[in-house]
């Protein structure tokens, strides 16, 4: 079984323009999640994501950022007019259950977001 | 706020040296997950604890969780070159967020 596939893996982009990250999550699970990590610092939680519903997006900034996860296709997460604090990498993860039923994570490869 | 803070946050051991990492909470977990980062990689799920005072094994990997429910550790006996990494720990809090720790960030010396 395919893993968690994220592209790209990396990705540069000048200020003011838009970034979307993509992310198809494993075979079965039907749970996304998405994390931004900046250099050798931990994994901060941005959005948790049912097909079709926001379950959580209580780490996601108020402006500029969003993520979808539509019935058919990858969770998308999108950040408008790009500046240089958002230089970081993004994971996503999926789970085949709720996340509050306590199930493992399993991470995809990231993407490398570089801003000029 | 909620904050898991981990300890140390950088350790340097001789290959064969044991290591332990500690991770904190501010709050009650209802879990707590311990993950796995290589240089340059992606973290990658190690154990699951959920009951206060549970201890398990994975070959030369102990995990434990406190019996109040707000902290756990890492240790590793013998370390190897291929134990180089950082450790997450991650849980759940009674509001059900879910947060990572810190990261240890452990460099094994051949």
């Amino acid at each position: 079984n395919a893993g968690v596939m994220q592209n790209p893996r990396h990705l540069v982009r000048r200020r003011g323009q838009e970034a979307r990250l993509r992310c198809s999550p494993m075979k079965g699970h039907s749970h996304v999640y998405w994390y931004r990590q900046l250099p050798e610092e931990g994994l901060k939680f941005m959005v948790y994501l049912q097909k079709e519903n926001i379950i959580d997006e209580s780490g996601m900034p108020k402006e500029r950022f969003s993520a979808e996860f539509p019935k058919e296709g990858p969770s998308i997460l999108r950040i408008q007019q790009v500046v240089r604090g958002d230089s970081a990498a993004y994971f996503c993860a999926s789970s085949p259950g709720h996340l509050y039923s306590n199930q493992p994570q399993h991470f995809g490869d990231g993407t490398r977001l570089s801003i000029l | 706020g909620q904050q898991v803070m981990q300890i140390p946050q950088y350790q340097h051991v001789q290959e064969g040296e044991d290591f332990t990492t500690y991770c904190n909470s501010s709050t009650t977990l209802s879990n707590i997950q311990w993950y796995k980062q290589r240089p340059g990689g992606h973290p990658v799920f190690l154990i699951q604890l959920v009951k206060s005072g549970e201890v398990k094994k994975q070959k030369r990997l102990t995990f434990q969780f406190g019996e109040a429910k707000k902290n756990s550790s890492l240790h590793i006996t013998a370390t190897q070159t291929t134990d180089v990494g950082t450790y997450f720990c991650a849980g759940r809090n009674t509001g059900n967020q879910f947060y990572f720790g810190t990261g240890t960030s452990l460099t094994v010396i051949p």
